[in-house]
């Protein structure tokens, strides 16, 4: 059974610092998706990373993939107080279809 | 163009009710996934159907059905409603069967007392 772990669940950082998101899975992967959720509302994809060594970035945000580690990291640089959401990581196992395995999430606030 | 579109966005149920919630996926989208996204915790997959048939089935007990039309869009049927169903449901869609990106659409919020 694939299972996906992401640390911290709860990151509480001030504006202006850097920190790294954390995503492990458990069997091999196609590929591996971030999103991002605001209270209430549904989820926003960030990144979709396809391969090995794979590295996205947008804005604040850079996303990097190790398949041979299954270890996904988000990356944020200098953190305003809008990047504050919960940030899935979810993979997608090729099965007999795609069936998505998302982490328990990761619950980001950033103070002023 | 329009993306994924949930109706409705929120509802009430009494325990041991039915309740029917729909989706529609972007156009020339073939699939469409169910998730069930209970507060505090990541979503679970509910179902997968592509061209019409299941394609993927989570594990959720027979309560859960789920249908795909003509049109590619899709309905989940729950019945017999318990107090554990209330969750955001929420569908996604894809062009094809896998490999491709998904899509979710705003989500129903469905609250069972």
């Amino acid at each position: 059974e694939l299972k996906v772990e992401q640390n911290p669940l709860f990151l509480s950082m001030q504006e202006g610092k850097n920190y790294t998101i954390y995503c492990n899975y458990s069997t091999t992967s196609d590929r591996l998706y971030w999103y991002r959720q605001d209270p209430g509302k549904s989820l926003e994809s960030l990144f979709v990373l396809l391969s090995n060594g794979a590295v996205k970035q947008e804005g604040r945000l850079m996303a990097s993939l190790d398949t041979k580690a299954r270890l996904s990291t988000l990356h944020i640089t200098a953190a305003v107080h809008d990047l504050s959401a919960t940030y899935f990581c979810a993979v997608d196992r090729r099965t007999s279809g795609s069936r998505l395995t998302f982490g328990e999430g990761t619950q980001l606030t950033v103070n002023p | 163009d329009a993306g994924v579109t949930q109706s409705p966005t929120h509802l009430i149920k009494t325990r041991g009710q039915h309740v029917t919630l729909r989706c529609s996926p972007i156009s020339g989208h073939k699939s469409v996934s169910w998730y069930q996204q209970v507060l505090g915790q990541g979503p679970q997959f509910i179902f997968q159907y592509y061209e019409k048939e299941e394609r993927g089935r989570g594990n959720f007990p027979d309560r859960f059905s789920a249908r795909q039309f003509p049109n590619y869009s899709s309905e989940l049927n729950v019945n017999a409603l318990l107090l554990g169903d209330s969750a955001l449901y929420l569908c996604a869609s894809s062009l094809q069967k896998m490999n491709t990106e998904a899509f979710f659409g705003q989500g129903t919020r469905l609250t069972v007392v």
